[in-house]
């Protein structure tokens, strides 16, 4: 199984702060690493598909970069909704599998 | 628009199954899998597999083998997953979601216990 490791686990940042979130495989996963936003009690949200493209809807603050085995999510400019916990997901290679998670929290 | 529409909540009993349930509409139905997700909290999450309605394929992680079950019903554009033998290690929140994990349902959470 491709093993997805996330960090940092947790992330303490002020409004207007340059958030980064970083995910890495532990193999070749191409392009096929999606990013997403989960609100307590909620369903996740899709942010960022196929490492870099922006889902419909999403605000342009949150971007995607990476390929291969390193990834990585930036919010340019947080905003108080953007408290979440993040998650990466690889859809390369069955079983696919999940980051552990980021816990995004406002200083 | 998008929307799956998950079965309630469950409190069942250790060595018993359960069966829950992901809606679709806003989409053709049978063009897309339909993908199922577990979250423990502390757990994370894990893909469980994968079911295309269309001709009902599916696709098992190898850890969910013989736990749970897939299925779609095209009629009322329905999918469905049974899990069996079930013990407290299988008390989680379950999602579905499809096919390029873009839409997930709410989630239905199931609770084992006596």
């Amino acid at each position: 199984d491709i093993q997805m490791t996330q960090s940092p686990s947790f992330l303490s940042a002020s409004v207007g702060d340059r958030v980064t979130i970083n995910c890495k495989a532990s193999q070749n996963i191409n392009r096929y690493l999606n990013w997403y936003q989960q609100k307590l009690g909620e369903a996740p949200k899709l942010l960022i598909y196929n490492a870099n493209s922006l889902q419909t809807g999403i605000p342009s603050r949150f971007s995607g970069s990476g390929s291969g085995t390193d990834f990585t999510l930036t919010i340019s400019s947080l905003q108080p909704e953007d408290v979440a916990t993040y998650f990466c997901l690889q859809h390369n290679s069955w079983p696919y599998t999940f980051g552990a998670g980021t816990k995004l929290e406002l200083k | 628009q998008v929307q799956l529409q998950q079965s309630g909540a469950e409190l069942v009993k250790p060595g018993s199954s359960v069966k829950i349930s992901c809606k679709a509409s806003g989409y053709t139905f049978t063009s897309y899998d339909m993908h199922w997700i577990k979250q423990q909290p502390g757990n994370g999450l894990e893909w469980i597999g994968w079911i295309y309605p269309g001709n009902g394929n599916t696709k098992y992680n190898q850890k969910f083998n013989g736990k749970a079950t897939l299925t779609a019903d095209k009629s009322s554009s329905t999918a469905y997953m049974q899990l069996s033998s079930l013990t407290s290690e299988d008390s989680a929140v379950y999602f579905c979601a499809r096919g390029y994990f873009d839409f997930w349902g709410p989630g239905t959470m199931v609770t084992v216990s006596s």
